[in-house]
């Protein structure tokens, strides 16, 4: 069964730091892992992907993640943290080897970037 | 402008009652997923579907049902057999395989009164 762990309930980081939002999965084959991040009171966005390849993915806003198969982690990263990226954050997960489109997500984390 | 909608944007259901919730899509997009948004717990998978006229459940479908009759359409019944439906309904799209992201609605606030 697939599960994802977001160890963090919540982020703090002043603004101009470096931020991670971390994220442990489990499936039973090669995993898809996405972020997706949520503002008040909105629907979700999409910020990026990993599907094979290069372990480092960029995505949206200056997002950066980090696939890590040994440790089965997907860390999200940013060099500097804005204001503007205090929101909620969510890590998921497919089974790429089932091929199908069941997607778990992780209970999130909200991060507060402070001026 | 492309996107998905969900209608409406807050419900108030008496106990006992059905409720259906709307999403519709324009992205031409294949796969349609329903989510449960509770604090602390997350997205919840309620039904996903994959293509017209095929759905599969999630982890928390009881007391829920759903039809894809249209490409573009993908509603949500919440019956009265769902023990506690208070809360945030999120609808979503993707693409026709599994590496494809979604692209969410803005969602639907479910209240129980």
């Amino acid at each position: 069964a697939q599960s994802v762990a977001q160890p963090e309930d919540q982020v703090n980081v002043a603004e101009g730091n470096p931020l991670t939002v971390k994220c442990t999965y489990s499936v039973s084959g090669n995993p898809y892992l996405f972020w997706y991040v949520q503002y008040p009171n909105r629907g979700l966005q999409f910020l990026l992907k990993y599907i094979t390849g290069d372990n480092l993915v960029k995505g949206s806003y200056g997002f950066e993640a980090e696939f890590n198969k040994s440790q089965t982690s997907f860390h999200l990263k940013k060099p500097s943290a804005l204001v503007s990226d205090s929101a909620l954050y969510f890590c998921a997960v497919r089974d790429a080897g089932t091929g199908g489109f069941k997607t778990i997500f992780g209970a999130g984390t909200r991060l507060f970037v402070k001026a | 402008d492309g996107g998905i909608t969900q209608s409406p944007k807050y419900l108030f259901r008496k106990e006992g009652q059905n409720v259906t919730l709307s999403c519709e899509q324009n992205l031409n997009h294949d796969a349609m997923y329903w989510y449960r948004q509770d604090p602390g717990q997350g997205l919840r998978l309620i039904y996903y579907s994959q293509i017209v006229n095929d759905f599969q459940k999630g982890d928390i479908a009881e007391g829920y049902s759903v039809s894809r009759e249209k490409k573009e359409s993908f509603p949500l019944t919440v019956t009265s057999a769902q023990k506690n439906p208070t809360a945030f309904y999120l609808c979503a799209s993707g693409g026709g395989s599994s590496y494809n992201e979604q692209f969410f609605g803005p969602g639907t606030r479910l209240t129980v009164l």
